[in-house]
């Protein structure tokens, strides 16, 4: 059954801690995203990888990172210099190209403690 | 720059009515596609349609309709038939090299 997965559903951070949100595809999809929605707001490009070993920041990387060391996974890791991190993020995968539709997982819950 | 508007925050219709969702954009671009996404209360983010830039024949599934202006960059969803599982943000999207700009959001809900 193909798909996108994210874990976990719900995550919780303290102050000045770092934590790695996780995303999965096994839809052989080249393109993997990560986007924060925050109420009232559409989706914001985070961070994107259109092959493995690479990638570039979006619209608001400022405060997180990335690895592509696989191409099924894209985890995402919002660091302590990211100030304002409670938002629900969702990430994305796709084939390569404009006509490529992207597909999202079930996204992850960010509440800062 | 590439901007997406949606201009209705939140929009209500009664079951088996029908209702459009506007949507304008802008961007320099000549080749792009253009792409309606809905969001339940679950979050999870569904396709509902999308659109070539350079077809001119307006995209059609099922109660789900588009109405493509690109002179005016515009593309409005037209929902047919509107269902109570209908209710959902939706969010109108432009694609460029290999990234989607979204608009903020249109929230519609479906009356019984």
């Amino acid at each position: 059954d193909g798909g996108i997965t994210q874990s976990p559903k719900y995550l919780f951070r303290k102050e000045g801690q770092n934590v790695t949100l996780s995303c999965e595809q096994n839809l052989n999809h080249d393109a993997m995203y990560w986007y924060r929605q925050d109420p009232g707001q559409g989706l914001r490009l985070i961070y994107y990888s259109q092959i493995v070993n690479d990638f570039q920041k979006g619209d608001i990387a400022e405060g997180y990172s990335v690895s592509r060391e696989k191409k099924e996974s894209f985890p995402l890791t919002v660091t302590s210099a990211q100030k304002n991190p409670t938002a629900f993020y969702l990430c994305a995968s796709s084939g390569v190209g404009i006509q490529e539709t992207q597909y999202f997982g079930p996204g992850t819950r960010l509440l800062v403690l | 720059a590439q901007t997406v508007t949606q201009s209705q925050p939140e929009m209500s219709v009664q079951e088996a009515e029908t209702v459009t969702l506007s949507c304008t954009y802008d961007t320099s671009e000549s080749n792009y596609y253009l792409f309606w996404y809905k969001q339940p209360p679950s979050r999870q983010m569904i396709l509902v349609i999308r659109q070539e830039a350079y077809k001119q024949q307006n995209a059609t599934e099922n109660r789900f309709s588009v109405n493509f202006q690109k002179a005016a960059k515009s593309f409005s969803l037209k929902i047919s038939d509107s269902q109570l599982g209908d209710t959902a943000m939706y969010f109108c999207a432009f694609s460029y090299g290999n990234k989607l700009v979204f608009g903020a959001g249109t929230i519609l809900r479906v009356k019984s």
